[in-house]
């Protein structure tokens, strides 16, 4: 089992709809990232937390210690989201960060 | 401020042959990392850095090596390409682990083709 689980793998909505990509990880972390990759393009990092929320934008992201789970939310979403979002955290273990697989967002105009 | 530089963009080796990937990085960042990324697979982390003169294995660091002589540079070394290794590589880094607001800062990547 991976330690970093997203879902889903691939969303398709349409413009302006509300997009939640979920993460749950099973190790102890110290931070968790949210980053986007355009296709073809390099890796952005969007959020770093480590508790709360966050906001920036049409973006919010979300995390749960206990639960071991965090959310990436986009309001009223557009096709220039279209990308693949990636969670990764970092591990209080061995100090490695470790990578969802990521989901694949398409947003219809 | 660079951030993270990263070249070559592109490169294409053949079989045995070894090549450098070079990652400079000018935020003083104590982290740096080399990934690995292949279609399914996510980002696969080959070494890891927390300092200078520190390094570490991830997941997949056969055929692979890597120092850090000084906090701003980590070099990636495959040392004897093979096809398997045909790949897109990039190199991270961050403040250390968990500090508030420390985003985690990517070069550009490196598609790499070994024939």
């Amino acid at each position: 089992k991976n330690e970093v689980e997203q879902s889903p793998q691939n969303l398709t909505a349409q413009e302006g709809e509300f997009i939640t990509i979920n993460c749950s990880y099973s190790v102890g972390i110290s931070a968790l990232h949210w980053l986007q990759q355009h296709p073809g393009g390099g890796i952005v990092s969007l959020f770093m937390l480590s508790s709360g929320k966050k906001k920036h934008g049409r973006l919010i992201a979300t995390i749960n210690i206990q639960e071991k789970h965090s959310s990436l939310h986009i309001t009223a979403s557009h096709p220039r989201d279209s990308a693949v979002y990636i969670c990764a955290v970092h591990s209080l273990r061995d100090d490695k960060i470790i990578f969802g697989k990521g989901t694949r967002l398409h947003i219809l105009p | 401020n660079a951030g993270v530089t990263q070249t070559p963009k592109f490169q294409v080796l053949k079989t045995g042959q070894s090549m450098t990937l070079q990652c400079a990085q000018d935020m003083n960042h104590e982290y740096m990392s080399w990934y690995r990324q292949d279609p399914g697979m996510g980002l696969r982390l080959i070494h890891y850095s927390v300092g200078a003169g520190i390094t570490d294995q991830g997941e997949v660091p056969n055929g692979y090596n890597v120092s850090r002589s000084t906090t701003e540079d980590f070099p990636l070394r495959l040392l004897s390409a093979a096809p398997s290794q045909t790949s897109v590589y990039f190199c991270a880094s961050s403040y250390s682990s968990g500090q508030d607001n420390e985003k985690l800062f990517f070069g550009s990547g490196t598609q790499l083709s070994v024939l």
